[in-house]
């Protein structure tokens, strides 16, 4: 198994450009996770979906944030305008929930972002 | 609500014993994750403990006291790859989310 795939690895990007993560989950997974990480406020959760749908994305910190799940192998995280203070490893995971069951995460490699 | 506390840093030495602790206070408690995050690399999943009691995997042990909302990972007979941050995580019944505690630092020094 590749495990969850993400792309790019890393980006730079300047102040007001729009950027675009990408994530692939690992096959037969059923949910799937966007994650922030920074120094000062670690891992935080940004948004995740059950079955392509979105389940809670309060933790999207505003509206030039948007996430979408066309399929059940592919999301994307998109940033429009995109600024300085977004700049942090985003790492995107994946799971399978079973009723009542353990529902490990498993993360990709994560994508470096810098916006200049 | 939710709150996960870790120590923030940790160091140890090469060969010893060491114990990471995490207490934590979750609504609807279901259970306790390890993840062990080398430097520039993903969170990989380390161990998960639904019920009271100590579960060994090889150097590696993690405990849980649901009374006491607390959890400790052990880690034996240390080696320098064993530098890294250890992730505490919890989750909740009826959710498939997890809340992360912001990890502690080990660094073990020969």
């Amino acid at each position: 198994d590749a495990g969850v795939i993400q792309s790019p690895r890393h980006e730079v990007t300047e102040m007001g450009q729009e950027v675009t993560l990408r994530c692939k989950p690992i096959s037969g997974h059923n949910s799937l996770f966007w994650y922030r990480q920074t120094m000062m406020r670690g891992l935080e959760l940004l948004i995740y979906f059950n079955n392509n749908v979105p389940i809670d994305d309060s933790g999207m910190p505003e509206d030039r944030f948007s996430a979408k799940m066309p399929n059940a192998s592919f999301s994307t995280l998109k940033i429009q305008p995109s600024e300085p203070r977004d700049s942090a490893v985003y790492f995107c995971a994946s799971s399978f929930q079973a009723s009542g069951g353990e529902e490990t995460q498993y993360f990709g490699p994560g994508t470096r972002l810098l916006v200049l | 609500g939710q709150n996960i506390d870790q120590p923030t840093e940790m160091t140890a030495t090469e060969g010893a014993i060491v114990q990471i602790n995490c207490t934590y206070q979750t609504s609807g408690f279901n259970g306790l994750f390890w993840y062990q995050q080398h430097a520039g690399e993903a969170p990989t999943f380390l161990s998960y403990n639904v019920l009271d009691g100590l579960e060994e995997k090889g150097r590696f042990s993690s405990f849980l006291s649901r009374s006491k909302g607390y959890s400790y990972l052990l880690l034996k007979e240390l080696q320098m790859k064993d530098s890294a941050s250890y992730l505490c995580a919890t989750d909740q019944t009826g959710a498939n989310n997890l809340f992360f505690g912001t990890g502690t630092r080990l660094t073990v020094i020969p």
